[in-house]
């Protein structure tokens, strides 16, 4: 089955400091989505992408979608306390965008 | 709050009971889903309803979980028999279709089920 995959894992970086989590599949995707998730809250929709080689930006955070639609990354510049949280990944099955194949998540933690 | 809400939040049982959960999603979405996420892990999809469809089951749904969505609006997700491998946070989300544009999900608190 479709196998989604983060790396790192994990992320410690100092306030003000860049950051990147990268994402791949084991299969080409439609499109890609990023969420969220805070430490004990639920994940929440960031973007989606969905043309090939495709960059959106959100203020600080730049995400981009691989040429051959099967990975993508998510860039934050200038690291806040606030962007603490897990970054997931998550791409359609089958049957279009019908369930979510989440990543493994990358849980970026700041230190001030 | 319009948001998708999810009842209860929590749930400790002892091995061996019945659990069902609850989850109204965003009133004018037409698709549900259900997934299960456990400590240090992404969600993992469960179960999901077009209408009151219910058009995909994970492998992982083993047969003592059912879930329905009578009528199209809230939905329920009932394990019998839990074990102790059940424990883990049941997220409900909900999504819209239109113009055949793929959509996000809308995800509520969850229900953290704990088994004893």
């Amino acid at each position: 089955g479709q196998q989604v995959m983060q790396i790192p894992q994990y992320q410690h970086v100092q306030e003000g400091e860049d950051f990147t989590t990268y994402c791949n599949s084991s299969t080409t995707l439609s499109n890609i989505q990023w969420y969220k998730q805070r430490p004990g809250g639920h994940p929440v929709f960031l973007i989606q992408l969905v043309k090939s080689g495709e960059v959106k930006k959100q203020k600080r955070l730049t995400f981009q979608f691989g040429e051959a639609k099967k990975n993508s990354s998510l860039h934050i510049t200038a690291t806040q306390t606030t962007d603490v949280g897990t970054y997931f990944c998550a791409g359609p099955g089958d049957f279009g965008n019908e369930k979510l194949t989440f990543g493994t998540g990358t849980r970026l933690t700041i230190i001030p | 709050d319009t948001g998708v809400s999810q009842d209860p939040r929590h749930k400790i049982t002892k091995r061996g009971q019945n659990v069902t959960f609850r989850c109204d999603p965003i009133s004018e979405h037409n698709r549900l889903y259900w997934y299960r996420q456990t400590l240090g892990q992404g969600p993992e999809f469960l179960t999901y309803f077009q209408n009151e469809a219910q058009l995909e089951k994970s492998r992982l749904l083993s047969d003592r979980f059912s879930a329905e969505r009578p009528k199209g609006s809230f939905s329920t997700l009932e394990i019998q028999r839990t074990e102790q491998g059940d424990s883990a946070m049941y997220l409900c989300a909900s999504s819209s279709e239109w113009g055949g544009i793929y959509n996000e999900q809308f995800f509520g608190p969850g229900t953290r089920l704990t088994v004893l």
